[in-house]
């Protein structure tokens, strides 16, 4: 089945450093990928959408500046926190779109990746 | 304003007996509804689903229905088993564009 990884799967770092969080397709080509944050006992709230060869597209209220999104291949996106701050620390999840799943609707989730800014 | 709301934040019941999880959603749009089980620091585990044109679907001991004139879908777990506890998230979806979650609910299967 369609198989996504995420890493690292948890990561402190510095106020003011930067974090880069990778979210791959290891079995087939995601045309698409979704990048979702999720605070504690709270939904999954999409922050943006990313086409392989193209800007991503943000949902209101995140900073693009912020949380760069860089999807330059079929099988690779990254997130970078820029400059985080204590208030960035989160849950961030990846999904990728483009698998053959039927039940799913070719959705495929990361496994997420935990960051705490200190 | 929510589009998929998930009005009971949890749900307890005990092993054996049925575990019915709600979710209510606004747009007459959407064309597949999914259900995801998810544990704290996970990703989600996608569960079962529907689309728009069916009102039923199951999976062993998964069903989901589907009342789209009332917007709303259920999961239905029977029998529930403790290894069943963990917090469950609807999510909707159209024409490829991101899924959209609700708050989820929080299972907790007692034995």
């Amino acid at each position: 089945g369609a198989v996504v990884s995420q890493h690292p799967s948890r990561v402190i770092c510095k106020s003011g450093t930067s974090v880069k969080i990778e979210c791959r397709s290891l079995d087939f080509q995601a045309t698409t990928m979704f990048w979702y944050r999720q605070f504690p006992k709270k939904s999954l709230m999409l922050m943006a959408t990313s086409n392989e060869g193209s800007k991503a597209t943000y949902e209101q209220g995140v900073e693009k500046d912020k949380f760069l999104i860089n999807h330059a291949s079929l099988t690779l996106s990254t997130l970078t926190v820029t400059s985080a701050h204590p208030e960035d620390s989160s849950f961030y999840i990846c999904s990728a779109r483009g698998g053959s799943g039927v039940t799913n609707y070719g959705y495929t989730f990361g496994s997420g990746t935990r960051l705490t800014v200190v | 304003d929510q589009q998929v709301k998930q009005n009971s934040p949890s749900l307890s019941v005990q092993e054996g007996r049925i575990s019915i999880l709600n979710c209510d959603y606004t747009n007459s749009m959407f064309d597949y509804f999914l259900w995801y089980k998810k544990y704290p620091a996970e990703g989600p585990t996608f569960l079962i689903s529907i689309s728009s044109i069916k009102d039923k679907n199951e999976d062993g001991r998964f069903t989901v229905f589907l009342n789209k004139s009332a917007k709303h879908l259920s999961l239905h777990i029977v029998p529930s088993q403790p290894g069943d506890s963990a917090v469950y998230f609807c999510a909707v979806g159209q024409a490829g564009t991101a899924l959209i979650f609700g708050k989820g609910t929080t299972l907790s299967v007692s034995s």
